[in-house]
């Protein structure tokens, strides 16, 4: 059963901090690698995607992948209140378009 | 610019109804996807295609069923509702290896 691993939270951190979430799959093939954010409420809405080792900044938010220990996290520089939600680490199947989803970890951010 | 439209945003049913659930997409991808989400289970996928009149079972398929006669649309249909199909329905649609586009979702109450 492929699989993918988050800390469901809640994950709480003061504004203006460094908010670091982390997600680990199974699936050694995995080829494509994204994050989403969900709002309550809200449809999962993608804001990073990754596809080799390293890291790829976009704006406030890093996305970082490690094929080796497949794992990959999301850092957000100077979180906002804005930025609390749930965000969904997903992982993209090594032979076809599936994706895999976390569960998701609930980020509070702290005004 | 909505991208992936599903028809209802909310909708309550009575159990035995035959329920279709509805989603346009206007980016020509060849992938669509239905889900549901639930609290504490995340995302499940009930069905997704590839092309189509194409259609594969995902991990939750038991009581719908889908169809897809037009590239931009694809329906999922709820043969006889039931008090667990109580949910929210997330339609996606994607290429290779982008990720997923989701739309706004249906939250659906069977009662």
């Amino acid at each position: 059963q492929k699989e993918v691993e988050q800390n469901s939270g809640p994950l709480s951190v003061p504004e203006g901090a460094i908010a670091s979430l982390n997600c680990t799959y199974s699936d050694r093939g995995s080829q494509s690698f994204f994050w989403y954010r969900q709002y309550s409420g809200k449809s999962p809405e993608l804001i990073m995607s990754i596809y080799s080792n390293g890291d790829k900044e976009d704006g406030r938010f890093t996305a970082q992948l490690n094929k080796a220990s497949q794992y990959v996290s999301l850092l957000i520089r100077d979180s906002q209140p804005s930025d609390s939600a749930t965000y969904l680490c997903a992982v993209g199947l090594n032979r076809d378009d599936k994706i895999i989803f976390g569960k998701g970890t609930r980020l509070h951010i702290l005004p | 610019d909505v991208k992936v439209t599903q028809s209802s945003r909310y909708l309550v049913k009575r159990t035995g109804e035959k329920v279709f659930l509805e989603c346009v997409q206007d980016m020509d991808h060849e992938n669509m996807f239905w889900y549901r989400q639930d609290p504490g289970l995340g995302l499940r996928l009930i069905y997704f295609s590839y092309d189509v009149k194409m259609k594969e079972k995902g991990d939750i398929p038991e009581g719908y069923s889908v169809s897809r006669e037009k590239k931009e649309r694809f329906s999922l249909i709820l043969e006889s509702a039931s008090t667990n199909q109580t949910s929210m329905y997330l339609c996606a649609s994607s290429t290779r290896t982008y990720g997923y586009t989701f739309g706004s979702g249906t939250r659906l109450t069977v009662v």
